[in-house]
């Protein structure tokens, strides 16, 4: 089956830009699709198809993906960004989700 | 306002059921593809269940195969999960989550509900 691969953790000072990445056997051959949650509420669509952004999610949201892996790219993060993030993709008629990853903004 | 509503979570002892339901307003729910996921305390996300728009197509996780049932009536603007044979592992939140059309990606999430398997 189909693995994902997440850093548990991600750390970013208050301003600067975090990277959190996903790894996976040539992924940049599948739509990757992100996903933020906060403690206590439901997932919210963040990046769709590898870089695009949904209405309402703000430019410093951006996604890259090739190869291996993907990456998710929050610039000038803030406070209100700290939750934990999940990449996603379909592989023979499954959903996969990553492990995902915890931000912490500093 | 597009608004997903689970329904239908609580305790119950292993080897049990549960159905669950997600009511949905604020869209054209026939045009959809909805999905489950679920998220067990601490844990990360897991998919559990896909239906198409129509009904016609459905896909299941393995750890659920033989023992869950998606459907859904377009003409209630619902969709179900019938959990049969529950274990203990089947402990989570259980969410319900639209396909974004062509896309794959889950645009639209319930607050979700939550399921306790236990003795």
């Amino acid at each position: 089956s189909y693995e994902l691969t997440q850093p548990l953790s991600v750390s970013v000072a208050l301003g600067q830009t975090a990277r959190i990445t996903c790894g996976g056997n040539n992924i940049g051959s599948k739509n990757v699709h992100w996903y933020q949650q906060k403690p206590g509420q439901a997932p919210v669509l963040v990046i769709y198809r590898d870089s695009n952004r949904p209405s309402g999610i703000p430019e410093r949201f951006s996604g890259s993906n090739s190869g291996n892996t993907a990456t998710l790219t929050i610039s000038r993060a803030q406070a209100g960004d700290e939750a934990d993030y999940y990449c996603q993709v379909w592989d023979s008629s499954t959903a996969v989700f990553g492990g995902g990853t915890k931000l912490t903004v500093l | 306002e597009v608004q997903l509503v689970e329904s239908g979570g609580g305790l119950v002892q292993p080897g049990g059921s549960l159905r669950l339901s997600c009511a949905a307003s604020g869209f054209t729910f026939s045009s959809y593809e909805m999905n489950w996921v679920r998220q067990a305390p601490g844990k990360g996300l897991e998919w559990v269940s896909y239906i198409s728009s129509s009904g016609s197509t459905i896909y299941y996780a393995d750890s659920v195969k033989g023992r869950f049932t998606i459907s859904r009536d377009n003409a209630k603007n619902s969709l179900y999960l019938q959990m049969n044979s529950l274990r203990a592992e089947d402990t989570a939140v259980y969410y319900c989550a639209r396909g974004k059309a062509m896309v794959g990606a889950f645009d639209i999430w319930g607050q979700g509900t939550m399921v306790t398997v236990s003795s």
